[in-house]
């Protein structure tokens, strides 16, 4: 079975603030892949990026980045100066590769980051 | 590119009714596309795995006789919520993966509303 874990429920910054969302995961599979999706309040699904489970380097795009730790099982990504236009729930989600997860997507429970001005 | 569709984006209806949720790839052919249910401040739960031209594969605890899905063609697939309830007030969100890719493409989602 597969599962996504964002402890963090609720984050509170103010702009320019600097923000880490927490994700741990816990999957089976050797291979599988992982994600990040923005959720704002029109509720379309916005996909930020998605890393495979080979790939362990870390990612920077802009003012977001991402930090894949395989040996934590966690996924963490981070808002630099955030604003108040990054205000949304954020989804970490995991999909296997193999068997019968490949191409289902868990999701973890989300959070709602409130950038405040 | 990748885009997909949802019709409609909302719909009130009541109790006792069906309705009927199209997904539509709009640029690329869908073997398989994926329902999800979100209730108020949840997380997206998954219902169920559409792929054409097959029976979908629904979720533990989801009725597939009460959540009928229909994959008729590469480009649409239907969720038809039966006899809904109030308790069925959710927002419905599909997603089409390209063949061959572990990468889902998510519709913009719709609102179903059960009085």
């Amino acid at each position: 079975a597969q599962k996504v874990t964002q402890a963090q429920t609720e984050i509170s910054v103010v702009e320019k603030e600097d923000v880490t969302l927490d994700c741990v995961y816990e999957t089976r599979d050797t291979t599988y892949y992982l994600f990040w999706y923005k959720q704002p309040p029109s509720g379309e699904l916005v996909f930020l990026i998605r890393r495979n489970s080979f790939d362990e380097q870390n990612e920077i795009s802009g003012r977001y980045s991402w930090n894949f730790q395989k040996s934590t099982s966690s996924f963490n990504f981070t808002i630099t100066a955030s604003q108040v236009v990054d205000s949304a729930v954020y989804f970490c989600a995991l999909s296997g590769l193999g068997g019968t997860s490949y191409g289902k997507l868990t999701f973890g429970q989300g959070t709602i980051l409130t950038v405040h001005p | 590119g990748a885009v997909v569709s949802q019709h409609p984006s909302w719909v009130i209806c009541k109790s006792g009714t069906s309705v009927k949720i199209e997904c539509r790839s709009l640029d690329f052919q869908a073997t398989t596309m994926f329902w999800y249910r979100q209730f108020p401040k949840q997380s997206l739960m998954l219902m169920a795995t559409s792929n054409e031209g097959s029976k979908a594969t629904y979720e533990q605890g989801v009725e597939k006789d009460k959540f009928l899905i229909n994959h008729a063609s590469l480009t649409l697939s239907t969720l038809t919520v039966t006899s809904a309830h109030p308790e069925d007030s959710s927002f419905y969100i599909c997603s089409a993966r390209l063949a061959g890719v572990n990468e889902q493409f998510f519709g913009p989602g719709t609102r179903l509303t059960v009085l």
